[in-house]
């Protein structure tokens, strides 16, 4: 396709529900990332791949939260037991290069909301 | 403590009109600074990239310039249109693998 796209565009989930969040990157984009976005801020740092590899998970806030991306390409979080302040927005970018330092091109996000 | 503080929080103008927005940050080791709009509902695009030894670029009626010595950002919009209404997020990034720094943004509204 021509950019990143997730889906679900909108979930809700009832308190303690288990979801998931599909990212496809840009074909051949080495880099994904996965932010969340809470209402009026800016995007913070949950996740980074490098190809098929995790490379940084500094950002997940708990063990509940889980990703993957098994091929190098299409990625999945994953969070479990979803608690209110688990709602936000969760973007998915991805870039052509390896590391952080470059463009990110973003898709248009997830947003999460718990009941 | 690494950080990307902007300002103002929020801007209301008129459409024709220029306005610029201000992005400080305390990030170190510094690789790039960018800056991306935001729509309402979508995800950040980006509008200019710039290195350590670029002080300014443009795109289209998007200025934006860097003063790494003082550790200071501009984003200049000229002439304003309906569709600048956006969230206007600074991203600064640092090398050596260090991870990228988003501001809370600014939410700029242009009135007809």
């Amino acid at each position: 396709g021509a950019g990143v796209s997730q889906s679900p565009r909108y979930k809700v989930a009832k308190r303690g529900q288990d979801v998931a969040l599909r990212c496809d990157p840009i074909s051949g984009h080495v880099s994904l990332f996965w932010y969340q976005q809470a209402l009026g801020q800016g995007p913070e740092f949950l996740t980074y791949f490098q190809n098929e590899a995790q490379l940084d998970k500094s950002g997940l806030p708990s063990d509940r939260f889980f990703a993957e991306r098994p091929e190098g390409s299409v990625s999945t979080l994953k969070i479990q037991r979803t608690q209110q302040e688990d709602s936000a927005v969760y973007l998915c970018a991805s870039s052509p290069d390896p590391g952080h330092n470059n463009e990110q091109f973003f898709g248009p996000g997830t947003r999460l909301t718990v009941l | 403590k690494n950080q990307v503080e902007q300002s103002p929080q929020s801007l209301i103008i008129l459409e024709g009109k220029n306005c610029t927005l201000q992005c400080n940050y305390t990030v170190s080791p510094f690789s790039n600074l960018r800056w991306y709009k935001q729509d309402t509902g979508r995800g950040p695009v980006s509008l200019t990239i710039m290195t350590f030894s670029e002080n300014t670029k443009s795109n289209g009626r998007y200025t934006a310039t860097l003063d790494a010595d003082t550790k200071q950002s501009s984003l200049h919009i000229t002439a304003s249109q309906l569709s600048d209404s956006a969230s206007y997020i600074c991203v600064v990034s640092g090398g050596g693998g260090f991870k990228t720094i988003f501001g809370a943004g600014t939410r700029l509204f242009v009135k007809a």
